[in-house]
């Protein structure tokens, strides 16, 4: 099972801030095959990011990802009001799917 | 849009079975997606419980594989799940999902979730 881990856990940052989202593999993972998640309390996860890099419908362009292999980065470039939320990477392979613990980004 | 919708019991008793359905709407559930189930105990992250394609195909977590079935009826457009010797752990919002193949097989429409209950 491919573990991932999110860090930091909680980051604390002010409107029109840059947000950069830590998500590393315990093993390689396909580019194809990740995923990022924004979650809102009360709310179910919505897909922002797939492919590693490829924004999903309607997602606004301030949000970008990178990465390969096992170190993959979700970024925000300048932060909104609404983007305060919880982050989450996916990745899929071996016909199994994992989840990071999340990264809680909080309004400072 | 391809709105999913969850419904079944709140609150399930401790070596019962949960069981749960997603309804498809907007689109058919005989599609090249698969159609997934996901939970989210409070406070917690999301964990994969398993998919299904309409054909029948079914992939699971193996740390919920002895417990889980997940079955489809493509005369309703619904998709279900069964979890059955529930305890507390089992306590958590339940979504259904769906796979976009097309792509990296993630997730990209969510049922809006239901909260089930473990408690006599």
């Amino acid at each position: 099972e491919v573990v991932l881990t999110q860090s930091p856990g909680t980051l604390s940052l002010s409107p029109g801030e840059r947000a950069t989202l830590s998500c590393r593999a315990s093993q390689s993972v396909g580019s194809s095959y990740l995923a990022w998640y924004q979650q809102k309390p009360g709310q179910a996860p919505r897909l922002l990011i797939y492919g590693a890099s490829s924004r999903a419908t309607g997602i606004p362009d301030r949000f970008s990802g990178s990465g390969s292999g096992t170190d993959f980065t979700l970024t925000i470039s300048r932060l909104e009001p609404e983007d305060f939320a919880v982050y989450y990477c996916q990745q899929y392979g071996s016909s199994l799917y994992t989840f990071g613990q999340g990264t809680k980004l909080e309004i400072k | 849009q391809v709105p999913l919708q969850e419904s079944g019991p709140g609150l399930v008793k401790p070596s019962e079975t949960l069981s749960l359905t997603c309804s498809v709407s907007g689109g058919s559930i005989r599609s090249r997606n698969y159609w997934s189930w996901i939970r989210q105990p409070p406070g917690k992250g999301l964990e994969w419980i398993g998919y299904i394609y309409y054909s029948g195909r079914t992939n699971y977590n193996p740390s919920l594989k002895s417990r889980v079935t997940i079955s489809v009826d493509t005369s309703k457009n619904q998709f279900s799940l069964k979890l059955s010797s529930v305890t507390a752990a089992d306590t958590a919002v339940y979504y259904c999902a769906r796979v976009d193949t097309a792509m990296g097989w993630e997730f990209d429409y969510w049922g809006q979730g239901t909260l089930v209950t473990v408690s006599s």
